[in-house]
């Protein structure tokens, strides 16, 4: 198994608190991925990271941001967290982005209350 | 809009029989992936296709990418209960992002 490991991987929040989620990596991937999935909409794309310092938007980013400072970590953070991102989440990586193979994690299951 | 279209949704059949999953798209794909993915797990890679009108096959799994490289299918013969699961297409787009279809819950009953 490719080493990915996501953080919390269950977690209740209130509406209006912010929320990091936690991906790290052993596999020394350049490329990272946050996706969120939802019944009916499959994997939907936030964020993403081509590089240390280097992230980009996905298509559903908006109430999102990301950072990473070093290679091996890719943190999530909900400003402000709303219902409507009562979702699960996956951080996947790969070696060179686009039809590499993807990784993913075993998903942080968030419920914002 | 999905940018990738998935069909069916759903799909419950009995052991035995073959099924064809289909991922389509107004969209040309430099190359396709399909996924699949087990409750309370993330999807796990099958195949990749790059180039139009090829096909792969992975034991009872054949994969197509149509010759436009707009869409692709996944055949199962003779199913199993173990290929129950949550199956994927992927299409890389600008960025070396991928795009995910909305997905084919399949179930395949003993």
């Amino acid at each position: 198994d490719a080493g990915i490991t996501q953080s919390p991987r269950h977690k209740v929040t209130e509406t209006g608190t912010p929320v990091t989620l936690r991906c790290h990596q052993t596999e020394n991937h350049r490329y990272m991925y946050w996706y969120r999935q939802d019944p009916g909409h499959g994997l939907r794309l936030i964020h993403y990271s081509y590089g240390v310092k280097d992230t980009d938007k996905g298509e559903v980013s908006d109430g999102y941001s990301v950072s990473r400072s070093k290679t091996e970590d890719f943190l999530l953070t909900l400003e402000s967290a709303t219902s409507s991102q009562t979702s699960v989440y996956f951080c996947a990586i790969s070696w060179t982005g686009g039809n590499t193979e993807a990784f993913f994690g075993q998903g942080t299951r968030l419920t914002v209350v | 809009t999905q940018l990738l279209e998935q069909s069916p949704q759903f799909l419950s059949i009995q052991e035995g029989e073959n099924l064809t999953v289909y991922c389509n798209s107004s969209s040309v794909f430099s190359s396709l992936q399909w996924y699949r993915q087990e409750p309370g797990e993330g999807p796990v890679l099958l195949v990749t296709v790059v180039t139009g009108g090829e096909v792969k096959k992975l034991k009872r799994l054949t994969f197509q990418f149509g010759d436009a490289r707009k869409d692709s299918s996944l055949h199962i013969t003779a199913a199993q209960p173990g290929d129950t699961g949550l199956y994927l297409c992927a299409g890389e787009t600008s960025g070396s992002r991928l795009t995910f279809g909305e997905g084919t819950q399949l179930t395949v009953n003993p």
